[in-house]
């Protein structure tokens, strides 16, 4: 079994100020984690994931994560918000090997505050 | 060029009718989902399939049914809706299931009256 909780259904943060969405993960199995992000009236699209490799990556638009398996967490960070970051941003986690389905967390919507 | 597209993008509806959504991808991806995001953005699966084979079915109501006529298209037929089908469905295709990044669709928007 796996799961993700997102803290906060809500951040807001001023245009220039640091971005930290939170993510805690559970999962059985190693965990290939995801950030995905959604635009208003849009699908959602890739912007990192985490395959076992380094545990720092960074993904596009400015954004990185950083998997840490003592705390079981994967918070999602941009050291200067932009006002096109304004969205809604889903964490999910599958496991590896054999048909494993992605879960996803339940979103946090950020607010960028001119 | 869509990579993943979807048909129609709003659909209102009454209850107890009969409707289908269509998917189709161009990315040569074999896995295929589907996903329902309810008003408050929550997220879930329902179905996926690879290489035309469903491998993933979550408790979903009889009602919804897939069809995979080939890797590329994935359909959902939805048998008397119900005012609690109302949400956006998504869907999303992988090269493989889980690991692999989900590419996502622009989504249809189901309204049931």
């Amino acid at each position: 079994a796996q799961s993700v909780t997102q803290l906060g259904s809500h951040v807001s943060v001023s245009e220039g100020a640091l971005v930290l969405l939170r993510c805690n993960y559970s999962s059985s199995v190693p965990p290939y984690l995801f950030w995905y992000v959604q635009y208003p009236n849009q699908g959602l699209q890739l912007l990192l994931k985490y395959t076992s490799a380094a545990t720092l990556v960074k993904g596009i638009n400015g954004f990185e994560a950083e998997f840490k398996k003592s705390e079981t967490s994967f918070h999602l960070t941009k050291p200067s918000a932009h006002m096109r970051d304004a969205a809604e941003y889903f964490c999910a986690v599958s496991g590896s090997g054999g048909y494993q389905k992605v879960t996803f967390g339940t979103g946090t919507k950020l607010q960028v505050i001119p | 060029d869509t990579a993943v597209s979807q048909t129609p993008k709003y659909l209102v509806t009454q209850m107890g009718n009969d409707k289908s959504i269509k998917c189709e991808q161009n990315l040569g991806h074999d896995t295929m989902y589907w996903y329902k995001q309810d008003s408050k953005k929550f997220l879930k699966i329902m179905f996926s399939y690879n290489n035309k084979e469903l491998i993933i079915n979550e408790t979903v109501p009889n009602r919804f049914s897939p069809k995979s006529p080939d890797k590329a298209h994935l359909n959902l037929h939805i048998n008397s809706l119900e005012l609690g089908d109302s949400a956006v469905y998504f869907c999303a295709s992988s090269q493989v299931p889980g690991e692999e990044t989900q590419y996502f669709g622009p989504g249809t928007r189901l309204l049931v009256l």
